[in-house]
C-alpha cells in the first residue's frame, strides 16, 4: 500500500515568489493534516481536514497561506508571497477514523528555502 | 492547552549503552501518547504508542509507559545500536485529533 506521497521534495525559490505543495494521503483517509516543521524542532499543525472541509485552520497564517483539499483527497498547500522565515519542511499527514488513539502517517515533507 | 516536553538533545551514547529520553505532557481530557522516530532522509514514523493510562508501548527494543500520575512517557531502550541514531519526538493526541509534538531530540550512537 502507497503511504502519503508530497511533491516536490526540495524547492527553493526567492522571496515574494509563490509555491505549492501538493499531498495525496493514504487511500480511504479521510483526515489529512499539513504540519509546519522548523529546522531543530517539532512539527505544528497548519490545517486540519475532515474530508473537504477544514475543520481546524487556526494556526494558519492566512495572509500568505491558503489551503485546499478538493473532492477530499489530495490536498494543496500554498504561499503567497512568501518569505524568508517561510524557509522551513512542510509536512502532510493522513489518518482514518480512530479517534485519539490512531496513528498520524506522514509523507516525506517538502522542505523549502526562500532566498 | 495541550503540549508537551522533551529533554533537549543531542544526547550521545555508545552503542550498547542504555537510552532515557524524558517527555511530560499537559493536556486535558485523556490524551493517547506517541512516540516518532525521524531517521536521516526520511520521514516521521511512528514508533509506539499508549492509550490509557499504564499501558506500556513496546516496539524494535524500545518502550515507554503511559504515567498518568506523573504526566510522563518516557522512552527508553536497553541497548542501543548505530542505527538507532534519529531525531525522537514525544506526542500526543486529545480530543480534537490534532497530534500535539515535542521539540524533538537528536540521538547519535557511536560504535
Amino acid at each position: 500500500e502507497a503511504g502519503v506521497v508530497q511533491s516536490p521534495r526540495y524547492k527553493i525559490i526567492e522571496k515574494k515568489q509563490p509555491v505549492a505543495f501538493w499531498c495525496n494521503p493514504i487511500s480511504g483517509h479521510n483526515t489529512l493534516y499539513w504540519y509546519l516543521q522548523n529546522l531543530g524542532q517539532g512539527p505544528e499543525l497548519l490545517i486540519r481536514y475532515e474530508n473537504e472541509e477544514a475543520v481546524d485552520d487556526s494556526q494558519l497564517p492566512k495572509d500568505r497561506f491558503s489551503a485546499e483539499r478538493l473532492k477530499g483527497v489530495d490536498s494543496t498547500l500554498k504561499i503567497q508571497p512568501a518569505e524568508l522565515g517561510d524557509s522551513a519542511v512542510y509536512l502532510c499527514a493522513s489518518s482514518s477514523g480512530q479517534g485519539t488513539s490512531g496513528e498520524l502517517f506522514f509523507g516525506e515533507g517538502s522542505r523549502l528555502t526562500v532566498l | 492547552g495541550n503540549s508537551v516536553t522533551q529533554m533537549e538533545g543531542p544526547v550521545t551514547l555508545s552503542e550498547e549503552a542504555f537510552l532515557t529520553i524524558n517527555c511530560t505532557y499537559t493536556a486535558t481530557g485523556y490524551p493517547s501518547l506517541f512516540w516518532y522516530v525521524q531517521y536521516p532522509g526520511e520521514g516521521l514514523q511512528l514508533l509506539l504508542k499508549a492509550t490509557k493510562a499504564d499501558d506500556k508501548g513496546s516496539n524494535k527494543g524500545f518502550e515507554a509507559t503511559y504515567r498518568k500520575e506523573t504526566t510522563s512517557f518516557h522512552l527508553e531502550k536497553g541497548s542501543v545500536q548505530v542505527s538507532d541514531s534519529a531525531v525522537y519526538f514525544c506526542a500526543l493526541r486529545a480530543a480534537g485529533n490534532k497530534l500535539t509534538f515535542g521539540g524533538g531530540t537528536r540521538v547519535l550512537v557511536k560504535p
